[in-house]
């Protein structure tokens, strides 16, 4: 089966650091994606890992280690607009399926 | 470049009736995807087309149905209603290949069901 799990919801303050981790067991995987999702609107590409490591866009840094099966999202700098849910999703190339976490609810206060 | 476009961003249907939604890929893109969205489940995958063909499908029920037109736009149809259909439900297009595959969403169809 499927299993994607992440937390439910995370609290931090403006300008530290939040990290969203995601463990999954799924039968494919050929990456790992994040996407944002801010409420009543479409979800958002953030990063997408294949290999393990660490990625680094701006503010956000994304890590993977497929042996683990484990991965995670880190916030840096936290601004009020990055309160939004953070969601996880493992990507398996044949279908073009993404399955999805239940998503993290990142609530940013001053 | 225009994005995804879903049609309408609203619906409200009664119990036992069918809607048929509709999903305009960003251009050049082939593969286009459906997902529901509710609190409980949070995103759930419903089917993947690619040039008209259904290549994967989700745990859901025959009700729910779609296709894929020659020119890529999609829809989805759900038949006989029921109260637990009413979710957002998203449409994601991509280009074809492991090496470029981002989905982009659209807006989503909120579909209410009284």
């Amino acid at each position: 089966g499927q299993n994607i799990d992440q937390p439910t919801e995370m609290t931090a303050t403006e300008g530290a650091i939040v990290q969203i981790n995601c463990t999954y067991q799924t039968s494919g995987f050929n990456g790992l994606f994040w996407y944002q999702q801010h409420a009543g609107e479409a979800p958002t590409f953030l990063s997408y890992n294949v290999l393990d490591g660490l990625e680094e866009k701006g503010r956000f840094s994304s890590f993977l280690s497929r042996s683990k099966g484990y991965s995670y999202l880190l916030l840096k700098e936290l601004q009020m607009k990055d309160s939004a849910s953070y969601l996880c999703a493992v990507y398996e190339a044949a279908g073009n399926k993404l399955t999805f976490g239940g998503g993290t609810r990142v609530l940013v206060k001053p | 470049k225009a994005g995804v476009t879903q049609t309408p961003r609203y619906l409200i249907k009664t119990r036992g009736q069918q809607v048929t939604l509709s999903c305009s890929p960003i251009s050049g893109h082939r593969s286009v995807s459906w997902y529901q969205q509710t609190p409980g489940q949070g995103l759930q995958f419903l089917f993947e087309y690619f040039s008209e063909t259904q290549r994967n499908k989700g745990n859901f029920p025959g009700r729910f149905s779609g296709r894929q037109f020659s020119n890529s736009r999609s829809e989805m149809n759900v038949s006989t209603l029921e109260l637990g259909d009413s979710a957002l439900y998203l449409c994601a297009s991509s280009l074809q290949g492991a090496s470029s595959p981002e989905a982009f969403f659209g807006q989503g169809t909120r579909l209410t069901v009284v």
